[in-house]
């Protein structure tokens, strides 16, 4: 009975480069959310998906971040043309229905160089 | 819009000591409440919930209880063990009609190190 699973669990790059964050949700869960911790932040809400479909944008950076939830396979956050200030760590959660629970995977910790 | 404060940290406490950790809110509409902990180099686990006025959320003997007329959802536990340490995150999720209940709104978390 698996939880949300999100790889890696840590990734480095250097400015400039790409990152590519991949979650798997809960088996059943079709609804899936990404948030972002800043140090010493609360975790703030990015975007929330369906499959194949984005719900809910409003907290995404309007430029190179972007989030995609396929028919098949994990929902993946990409981050282009990394920067200093992105390093934090990026946690995926999902949920059976919109409204429930949200249950966490471990997060990917992701440093900028 | 939604917000959270919860009282900042760190804590530090000695095993079987009464911990309380206060949380606050502001929100629109009837939200859930709910509080996360986070074990170091892990993700958030939920640790209890509850969805209306008056309603307690329980669990590993930790409690919180929902009250609408101070705004506020202080987690307590009777007697802590070390294994409690951990970040402590309090939470909302929004519920009015037409708005988006799937957003939780997070405090900034609460250090809490038990020592033996």
């Amino acid at each position: 009975n698996a939880g949300v699973m999100q790889n890696p669990r840590h990734l480095v790059r250097r400015r400039g480069q790409e990152a590519r964050l991949r979650c798997s949700p809960m088996k059943g869960h079709s609804h899936v959310y990404w948030y972002r911790q800043l140090p010493e932040e609360g975790l703030k809400f990015m975007v929330y998906l369906q499959k194949e479909n984005i719900i809910d944008e409003s907290g995404m950076p309007k430029e190179r971040f972007s989030a995609e939830f396929p028919k098949e396979g994990p929902s993946i956050l990409r981050i282009q043309q990394v920067v200093r200030g992105d390093s934090a760590a990026y946690f995926c959660a999902s949920s059976d229905s919109v409204g429930e629970t949200q249950y966490f995977g471990p997060g990917t910790r992701l440093l900028v160089l | 819009g939604n917000s959270v404060t919860q009282m900042e940290g760190p804590v530090t406490l000695s095993e079987e000591a009464f911990l309380t950790i206060n949380c606050t809110y502001t929100a629109t509409g009837y939200p859930s409440l709910f509080w996360y902990v986070q074990y170091p180099g892990e993700g958030l686990q939920l640790l209890l919930k509850a969805t209306k006025a008056d309603d307690k959320g329980s669990n590993k003997g930790f409690e919180a209880t929902y009250r609408k007329e101070t705004t506020s959802f202080h987690l307590e536990k009777g007697s802590v063990q070390v294994s409690d340490s951990a970040v402590y995150f309090c939470a909302l999720s929004g519920r009015n009609s037409g708005g988006s209940n799937y957003k939780l709104t997070f405090g900034k978390g609460t250090l809490l190190t038990v020592n033996p």
